[in-house]
């Protein structure tokens, strides 16, 4: 069976610090991967998705950036943190086919100081 | 444009209630897909369902089901004689032949004891 990880489940960074958070996926390959940051008690802001190694789609422009250096693997970083950037930062997965269903990690609970 | 509108920010019931969360969306596709997800406090999303758009029967799981209706552009969702343990964050999304979901900005349920 499919499984995702995300790590590190919190993070408590000051503003101005580098940022990476990584998320994989076990059981399954070539999965589309996507990014998602979620403000305290708001909705699901989408920021990054890639159908492949090295393939990145930006919703955002914004101080964030993500990569997929392995199959399995999508990291979100950044260079400096910005206040704005707390959140809950959720990683998410689908099967080949463009409107399968997404499956979520655990999160990341990022609060920036 | 895509739209999916969840009116509901919050609702609370007593236990053992039932409970219908609203969804209504807009496309202009005639190939779409619906999902619901619930957020519980730990905050991984966790999927429910996926209804595509050929497909009106309603569905039913245990104490939860749903009502999907293209005349009106609804996808809803009812919890039969409620629990505390369905205390969450519930989403109603939408996809349709490009990688990004539309997530409505989700309903809070509170189930009172």
């Amino acid at each position: 069976s499919q499984t995702i990880h995300q790590w590190p489940a919190t993070l408590v960074q000051p503003v101005g610090s580098p940022l990476s958070l990584e998320c994989t996926v076990e059981g399954t390959s070539n999965p589309n991967l996507y990014w998602y940051r979620q403000a305290a008690g708001r909705g699901l802001q989408l920021l990054f998705y890639s159908v492949g190694i090295g393939q990145i789609s930006s919703e955002v422009p914004q101080n964030l950036s993500a990569s997929r250096p392995q199959d399995r693997q999508f990291i979100l970083s950044s260079k400096k943190l910005l206040l704005s950037d707390s959140g809950f930062y959720l990683c998410a997965w689908t099967r080949l086919a463009d409107t399968d269903t997404q499956y979520f990690g655990p999160g990341t609970r990022l609060t920036v100081l | 444009a895509q739209k999916v509108t969840q009116a509901q920010t919050e609702i609370s019931v007593v236990e053992k209630e039932d409970v219908t969360l609203d969804c209504v969306y807009e496309t202009r596709d005639t190939t779409y897909y619906l999902f619901w997800y619930k957020q519980p406090p730990s905050g991984e999303l966790v999927f429910l369902i996926r209804r595509n758009s050929f497909d009106e029967q309603n569905e039913i799981s245990g104490r939860y089901s749903w009502n999907f209706q293209k005349s009106t552009s609804s996808f809803n969702f009812t919890i039969t004689a409620s629990q505390v343990v369905d205390s969450a964050v519930y989403f109603c999304a939408l996809a349709s032949g490009t990688y990004k979901y539309i997530f409505g900005t989700g309903t809070r349920l509170k189930v009172l004891a």
